[in-house]
């Protein structure tokens, strides 16, 4: 099964930076990546996917990298806002259907 | 809204009763699923279900728990003779039947074993 590694430390950063948030995977190359978002007390929110084949996925200010032969993702926000603080999951198939989750990165962006 | 709806949001039990959680997904998904997360952690997979079959089901899910989905639509989570150690938030997420699993989750019930 895979093994998923996110930034082991909280995130904070000023607002209008970028924030970098890292997702590590072990194992065999998944065919697709994800990543969530999740506010306290609520369930995740998908965010974006990205292919195996694909090296890189824009949505907004959100931008993703995916390269398969370091084993990473990097998940990053431009022009941060406050309203971007939340947990953000790193989530890769594991199984027949489910998906395998990291443990979140939780990040703060200070006004 | 038709998003996935989940209910309670919050249950709070004594060691020892069972509890009862349900799940409505979005109507027109094929899959269903069953996870649980505790502080610090990303949800982990406990069972799946494809319209009314549990196709899967995790090591997690021990004998005292047991899900459903009678008609291929709403679920439902049942745990016998609670635990502390079941405290946790348990989710529920759905998805079509596409190749990607994109899921979308429900806002939870929190469950307190006491």
């Amino acid at each position: 099964s895979q093994k998923i590694e996110q930034n082991s430390e909280a995130l904070n950063i000023q607002e209008g930076k970028t924030a970098t948030l890292t997702c590590n995977y072990t194992n065999y190359s998944p065919a697709y990546l994800q990543w969530y978002r999740q506010d306290p007390g609520r369930g995740p929110v998908f965010l974006l996917l990205i292919r195996e084949n694909e090296k890189e996925k824009r949505k907004e200010r959100l931008k993703v990298t995916f390269d398969t032969t370091l084993k990473q993702s990097l998940f990053h926000i431009t022009a941060s806002q406050p309203a971007d603080s939340a947990t953000y999951l790193c989530a890769l198939p594991g199984g027949a259907r489910q998906l395998t989750f990291g443990s979140g990165t939780q990040l703060t962006v200070l006004p | 809204d038709t998003g996935v709806s989940q209910d309670p949001r919050h249950k709070i039990t004594k060691r020892g009763q069972n509890v009862t959680f349900r799940c409505d997904p979005i109507s027109e998904h094929n899959r269903l699923y069953w996870y649980r997360q505790t502080l610090g952690q990303g949800p982990e997979f406990l069972t799946y279900f494809q319209n009314e079959a549990q196709l899967e089901k995790s090591r997690l899910l021990s004998d005292r728990f047991s899900a459903e989905r009678p008609k291929g639509s709403f679920s439902t989570l049942e745990i016998q003779r609670t635990e502390q150690g079941d405290s946790a938030m348990y989710l529920c997420a759905s998805s079509s039947l596409d190749a990607t699993d994109t899921q979308y989750f429900g806002p939870g019930t929190r469950l307190t074993v006491l």
